[in-house]
């Protein structure tokens, strides 16, 4: 069936360093979306990325979405505790209305 | 409702019991998803409603998990005679229309299940 994979699990960094999570579908992707969760509560909506190639920033966040429509990276530049939580990748398979989630990477700051 | 609102937020119940999630969406949003969370763990798809039916139920665990939409806004998920693996966030999400769309997923807070 068609499955979105994502790693790592875990990551764990110190703060200041960075952080990225990949995503591979073994479909083509009509669109991929992000999400954060963080500790305790519910994911949350970041960005949707749609064409081909398309890269998209946020801040000292990079999505990434591949030439082929079935992979993507979220990256993450100089780690902040705020960024703590578990990002998940999520996309839509071509005329199917659910989205296919990846597993999550949750991002850890060491102490 | 200005967000994806769940109830209860908390719920501790004994093993057999059967219990009530509710689900109430973004107003205007056709379509409905249940989705379940164990601790640490991935989002597991329930259920997805798209206006009061529901065109796949394929995720639903067994036959003691049951989800209605009515008036095509507040659903309820029920599980009935609730065992231990049971236990875990229950989320619910809305989108503006179904259908692959892309359109945002909203989620609410969740309803925390424990089954003791």
């Amino acid at each position: 069936g068609q499955q979105v994979m994502q790693i790592p699990q875990y990551q764990h960094v110190q703060e200041g360093e960075d952080f990225t999570t990949y995503c591979n579908s073994s479909t083509t992707l009509s669109n991929i979306q992000w999400y954060k969760q963080r500790p305790g509560g519910h994911p949350v909506f970041l960005i949707q990325l749609v064409k081909s190639g398309e890269v998209k920033k946020q801040k000292r966040l990079t999505f990434q979405f591949g030439e082929a429509k079935k992979n993507s990276s979220l990256h993450i530049t100089a780690t902040q505790t705020t960024d703590v939580g578990t990002y998940f990748c999520a996309g839509h398979h071509r005329s199917n209305y659910q989205l296919i989630w990846g597993a999550g990477t949750k991002l850890i700051i060491k102490p | 409702g200005a967000g994806v609102s769940q109830s209860p937020s908390n719920k501790v119940t004994e093993k057999g019991k059967d219990v009530e999630l509710r689900c109430d969406p973004i107003s205007g949003h056709t379509a409905l998803y249940w989705y379940r969370q164990s601790l640490g763990q991935g989002l597991e798809f329930l259920i997805y409603f798209q206006g009061n039916s529901a065109p796949d139920k394929s995720g639903l665990p067994s036959d003691r998990f049951s989800a209605e939409r009515t008036g095509g806004s507040v659903s309820t998920l029920t599980i009935q005679r609730t065992q231990q693996e049971d236990s875990a966030v229950y989320l619910c999400a809305s989108t503006l229309f179904g259908g692959g769309s892309g359109n945002t997923i909203y989620f609410g807070e969740g309803s925390w299940l424990t089954v003791v």
